[in-house]
């Protein structure tokens, strides 16, 4: 089973800022990687995939890059609605899907 | 606009047995591949099963497999999650979610349930 490991756990910026959160997979994965937005109480929502993909109606502050093991999910400057919790998925010879332990992006 | 609505989430004994669903509409249901993923309180979140658009295939996750039966009923725009052996490690939110691909079978989640709440407990 391939492992995400994702860093930092915790992020604290402020408004404006922009966010660089990172996910590594314990091997390979080529593009098949998946980043989910997740505010409390809520469903995950889909905001990038195949690693630089984004959803629809995803804006365009938020983008997605890297192959292979080292994955970067960058939000160019952060927006109040923006600060939440960020999880990485990879899909590679699924199944089994797995997912990374996740990033808190919070208000400094 | 995609609409999926979980329900059959309860409290139930270690050894015991649920089974819940999951409501389609805005959508055409037969068309997609579905998953459920849940997430126990706190914590991260894990896949659990996926089904084909069309019933051929079912995928579990090595926690569920042999315990856990999903299916689907494609001329009612609904599936389902049978959870036999229920154990206390099982407590979660689950949801229910379909697949990125449509016919084909890209194991992304794109639309996400509400979710519904399972406690094993005695």
């Amino acid at each position: 089973e391939i492992v995400l490991t994702q860093s930092p756990a915790t992020l604290s910026l402020s408004p404006g800022e922009r966010a660089t959160l990172s996910c590594r997979a314990s091997q390979s994965v080529s593009s098949y990687l998946a980043w989910y937005q997740q505010k409390p109480g809520r469903a995950p929502r889909l905001l990038i995939y195949g690693a630089s993909n984004r959803a629809t109606g995803i804006p365009p502050r938020f983008s997605g890059s890297g192959s292979g093991t080292d994955f970067t999910l960058t939000i160019s400057s952060l927006e109040p609605e923006d600060f939440a919790l960020y999880y990485c998925q990879q899909r590679s010879n699924w199944p089994p899907v797995t997912f990374g332990g996740g990033t808190k992006v919070q208000i400094k | 606009q995609v609409r999926l609505v979980e329900s059959g989430g309860d409290v139930v004994q270690p050894g015991g047995s649920l089974r819940l669903s999951c409501a389609a509409s805005g959508l055409s249901f037969n068309i997609y591949g579905m998953h459920w993923v849940r997430q126990a309180p706190g914590k991260g979140l894990e896949w659990l099963a996926f089904i084909r658009y069309d019933g051929s295939n079912k995928y579990y996750a090595d926690s569920v497999k042999g315990r856990f039966t999903i299916s689907r009923d494609n001329s009612n725009n609904k599936m389902d999650l049978q959870m036999n052996s229920l154990r206390v490690e099982d407590t979660a939110v689950y949801y229910c979610a379909t697949d990125l691909g449509g016919y084909f079978d890209w194991g992304y989640f794109d639309s996400w349930g509400q979710g519904t709440l399972v406690t094993v407990s005695s």
